[in-house]
């Protein structure tokens, strides 16, 4: 069973200019999660998905993060502009809906972005 | 509330030893309690969970010990072996929240040789 994909894997952009990350979920699992993980931290929710819906985005800074999930599968999360802070890691993940099974989150790999 | 506390923040332990790490929550309305492992350059993986009905989940080597009344959990890693070494973090959800994960600050393991 293929893994979450993202893309890119590395970003390197200076301040003020945007960027998007991609995200393909883990074929069947309709939540799909956005995480924010500041090196040596925890991760850090952004953005919930279920199916193309939002579930929860209370923690991620609209002024300057959006965010979709276009037909409920892939999702796409857009920093415009970048400010030096946002250098991080950002992580999608994914998971079943419902049943036992559904609190289990299975994350990609990361995109790595630095700010300059 | 919604925090969760981890600790130790680093962690150094010899081959075959017993790896410890700890976790704390405040809000009582988490009932799911995952532990995860990151290596360098990749995403979390999913080690073991705990539900708070029971107070003690093992597989192979990885235990979680969890004290409803203390709001505490830890993982154990028996045997640990110089692979084990990477990043653990604990974190907690509740259903109501949609399954949204908060996490601890993480544990940096090395096992040496």
């Amino acid at each position: 069973e293929a893994g979450v994909a993202q893309s890119p894997r590395y970003k390197i952009i200076e301040k003020r200019q945007s960027v998007a990350f991609w995200c393909n979920p883990i074929s069947g699992h309709a939540t799909l999660y956005w995480y924010q993980q500041i090196l040596g931290q925890g991760p850090k929710l952004l953005i919930q998905f279920q199916n193309n819906g939002v579930v929860d985005d209370s923690q991620l800074p609209k002024d300057r993060f959006s965010a979709e999930r276009l037909k409920g599968v892939d999702s796409t999360l857009k920093i415009q502009p970048a400010k030096l802070e946002d250098s991080a890691v950002y992580l999608c993940a994914s998971s079943l809906t419902s049943g036992v099974s559904s609190y289990e989150q299975y994350f990609g790999p990361g995109t790595r972005l630095t700010v300059t | 509330q919604q925090q969760v506390k981890q600790s130790p923040q680093s962690l150094i332990v010899q081959k075959g030893g017993i790896s410890i790490i700890n976790c704390a929550y405040e809000n009582t309305a988490f009932d799911y309690f995952p532990w995860y492992q990151q290596f360098p350059g990749k995403g979390p993986a999913l080690l073991i969970a705990i539900r708070p009905d029971v107070s003690e989940k093992k597989e192979g080597r990885f235990t979680i010990s969890f004290n409803k009344s203390a709001k505490q959990f830890s993982l154990h890693i028996m045997d640990s072996q110089p692979g084990d070494s990477a990043t653990y973090f604990c974190a907690a959800s509740r259903e109501t929240s949609g399954s949204r994960l908060t996490f601890g600050e993480g544990t940096q393991l090395t096992v040496n040789p």
